[in-house]
């Protein structure tokens, strides 16, 4: 059973970068045919996907965040990363780290952290 | 990008009843591969992570309770609740996974009458 756990500071200062891990347990970054995926939700808002990377490859990401975001994994630690660039109060949120199998659908997520942009 | 529109934002069901949200989407999300409709229901508390309700827009979720049921193809889903318990007040979101970025309703709040 995969489990995940967000990680990472809750308070950020703004056009500081955001940087959160999610470790996985009970099974493996690689090999597989898995979406590490992240997800945030602003107070009072709804979800919004972020991005994903398939396996350990490469990211795609969601155009609304213009290029400020990267998502990488690490098979050596079992953890996949966020970082967001230049930060502001519009990117405090919960966040959230999730995993798919193929076309399975966001199965298994963790508990999500709160990020605070604030100075 | 997808959008996908929820209707209604929010509708209160008595206890024992049926409840239905659709979800419609601005294009397809009919995978011409293998005739699956690229589409997640998920159920979201307060405080907790949204669990996984449905996938493929009618397959559900190991250990999903079975008055919960998806419908639908193409750009237009539904979200059935049949005998509403008070557990299942919650906040319902539908997600499409067939074109990044991979887009969420609006979110449907499901409350006791």
């Amino acid at each position: 059973q995969v489990q995940l756990q967000e990680s990472g500071p809750g308070l950020v200062k703004p056009s500081q970068t955001l940087s959160l891990t999610c470790t996985v347990s009970g099974g493996s970054l690689s090999p597989g045919s898995y979406f590490w995926t992240w997800i945030r939700q602003p107070a009072g808002k709804g979800l919004e996907w972020i991005g994903h990377i398939f396996n350990t490859g490469s990211g795609t990401y969601n155009p609304s965040l213009k290029g400020r975001i990267s998502i990488s994994g690490d098979t050596s630690k079992n953890q996949f990363s966020l970082t967001l660039d230049s930060v502001t109060a519009a990117d405090t949120a919960v966040y959230y780290c999730a995993s798919q199998w193929l076309a399975d659908g966001l199965s298994t997520w963790g508990p999500g952290t709160v990020v605070i942009v604030s100075s | 990008d997808i959008v996908l529109t929820q209707s209604p934002d929010s509708l209160a069901v008595s206890l024992g009843q049926r409840a239905a949200i659709k979800c419609k989407s601005s294009q397809t999300i009919l995978h011409s591969s293998n005739n699956k409709n690229y589409l997640a229901w998920f159920q979201h508390k307060p405080g907790q992570a949204p669990k996984l309700l449905i996938y493929r827009a009618s397959a559900r979720e190991s250990g999903v309770p079975d008055r919960f049921s998806g419908s639908g193809s193409g750009t237009e889903f539904t979200l059935t609740i049949n005998n509403l318990q008070a557990e299942d007040v919650a906040v319902y979101y539908c997600q499409q996974y067939y074109s990044p970025p991979h887009s969420f309703g609006q979110g449907t709040k499901v409350e006791l009458k």
